[in-house]
């Protein structure tokens, strides 16, 4: 089993609608948890930290469910924008005195007019 | 600069050859990490530095492999005999270094690597 796994896609929705995406991680000593954004042949960029209680920013809200060993992206209000590969990842700690982050194979969106 | 800057934006090289890649971290950032992209897939880990410490080198794929970090600034990737299948996008980040669990990673452009 992957160390973190997320549904690759692509999800193809139409423009103002709502998408969720979910990433489970087999690690139940992960420590913290982030969403990454990486564009067509650019670099990922940080989108949000996820917390216990969940956290919202903007059309964005993030979810963690550490029972079930999964956390959780809704996009609200979808815009072309939005169009890019979302990384999951996973701090599972400090190993050998450094962090372990650990990254999903991404999912990808695709809003459409 | 403001942000991580990587060298060479693009190498092609033969394969057997060596190659190095450079890392300019964010100035102050204690933290730098090297990951891989092969097309279509995820980052694979490679090695993680803290100051000019390397903590985690689990991530390296053989022995061909090295990394070096000085002055707790720029580090350097040695791929050495290089192979078809080192070909990808090598990513390098860095973080602030200061909260250890909550660290957040601000990514150089790569460099593209393709062995001929």
């Amino acid at each position: 089993r992957k160390e973190v796994e997320q549904d690759p896609g692509p999800f193809n929705v139409p423009e103002g609608a709502t998408v969720a995406f979910n990433c489970t991680y087999s690690n139940s000593a992960s420590q913290s948890f982030f969403w990454y954004r990486q564009d067509c042949r650019k670099e990922p960029k940080l989108l949000m930290s996820v917390y216990s209680s969940g956290n919202e920013d903007g059309r964005f809200t993030a979810q963690l469910n550490r029972a079930s060993q999964y956390i959780s992206l809704l996009i609200r209000d979808s815009k072309l924008s939005d169009s890019a590969t979302y990384l999951c990842v996973v701090n599972g700690g400090i190993t050998g005195g450094g962090n372990k982050l650990t990254f999903g194979t991404g999912t990808q969106l695709k809003v459409e007019l | 600069g403001a942000g991580v800057s990587q060298s060479p934006s693009n190498k092609v090289t033969e394969k057997g050859k060596d190659v190095e890649l450079r890392c300019d971290p964010i100035s102050g950032h204690t933290a730098l990490y090297w990951y891989r992209q092969s097309l279509g897939q995820g980052l694979e880990f490679l090695i993680y530095f803290q100051g000019n410490s390397a903590p985690d080198k689990s991530g390296l794929p053989s022995d061909r492999f090295s990394a070096e970090r000085t002055g707790g600034s720029v580090s350097t990737l040695t791929i050495q005999r290089t192979q078809q299948e080192d070909s990808a996008v090598y990513l390098c980040a860095s973080s602030p270094g200061f909260e250890p669990l909550n660290e957040k990673l601000f990514f150089g452009s790569g460099t593209q690597l393709s062995v001929l």
